[in-house]
């Protein structure tokens, strides 16, 4: 079965600081990857996508994630954290019959 | 504005009273879906649907059923609400492309928060 995992089920880093939340894919053929945000009481924010072309994937509030064919994982990454991107994070995978399957999500916590 | 659309935000009811949630998408995408999002298990599939009157489980059916009249709405029914159904809801919707375009996304509505007592 395709699936995503997110290894972490909270992250923890100081504001400034670069911030990495992992995810790893089990996938056969062309994996489409996917990362949204929640913020308390929102709905999901698109934030980036993996489909075709370069590995390098640049999304929203200066967010980026490298898909790494070799070690199966799209890691969503940041130079330096903000407050505000104190958020829940949730890496997908698109499968047969356009499903979008979740990882459990990593929580985000940026302290000042 | 491209959206979906889904009401009631919040709901509180009783165990065994039906109940509807309705979603809307003005995009005129084919496939629409429901996920319900729980605690430490991410969002799951309940149902979703490729297009009118083609409609199909996903992962976590039980207790629900979904109609596929038109092809803006797809409402999520409950026959009779039980507390383990108690979860965050969300509808999306997105065009049939597989595989997937460059621009290809998911465009979810904004949760309906479901509390059965």
């Amino acid at each position: 079965a395709q699936s995503v995992a997110q290894p972490e089920d909270q992250v923890n880093v100081a504001e400034g600081n670069p911030l990495t939340v992992k995810c790893t894919y089990s996938v056969s053929g062309n994996p489409y990857l996917f990362w949204y945000v929640q913020y308390p009481n929102r709905g999901l924010q698109f934030l980036l996508k993996y489909i075709t072309g370069d590995n390098l994937v640049k999304g929203s509030y200066g967010f980026e994630a490298e898909f790494n064919k070799s070690q199966t994982s799209f890691h969503l990454k940041k130079p330096s954290a903000l407050v505000s991107d104190s958020a829940l994070y949730f890496c997908a995978v698109l499968t047969g019959f356009q499903k979008l399957v979740f990882g459990t999500g990593t929580r985000l916590l940026v302290s000042p | 504005e491209a959206q979906v659309t889904q009401n009631p935000r919040y709901l509180i009811t009783v165990t065994g009273k039906k109940l509807t949630v309705t979603c809307s998408q003005n995009m005129n995408h084919e496939y629409m879906s429901w996920y319900r999002q729980d605690p430490g298990l991410g969002l799951r599939q309940i149902y979703y649907s490729m297009n009118v009157e083609v409609t199909d489980k996903g992962d976590v059916p039980e207790g629900y059923k979904v109609s596929r009249k038109e092809k803006r709405n797809f409402p999520l029914i409950l026959e009779s609400p039980s507390p383990n159904q108690t979860s965050l809801y969300f509808c999306a919707s997105s065009p049939w492309q597989l595989p997937p375009a460059t621009n290809y996304g998911y465009t979810f509505g904004s949760g309906t928060r479901l509390t059965v007592v």
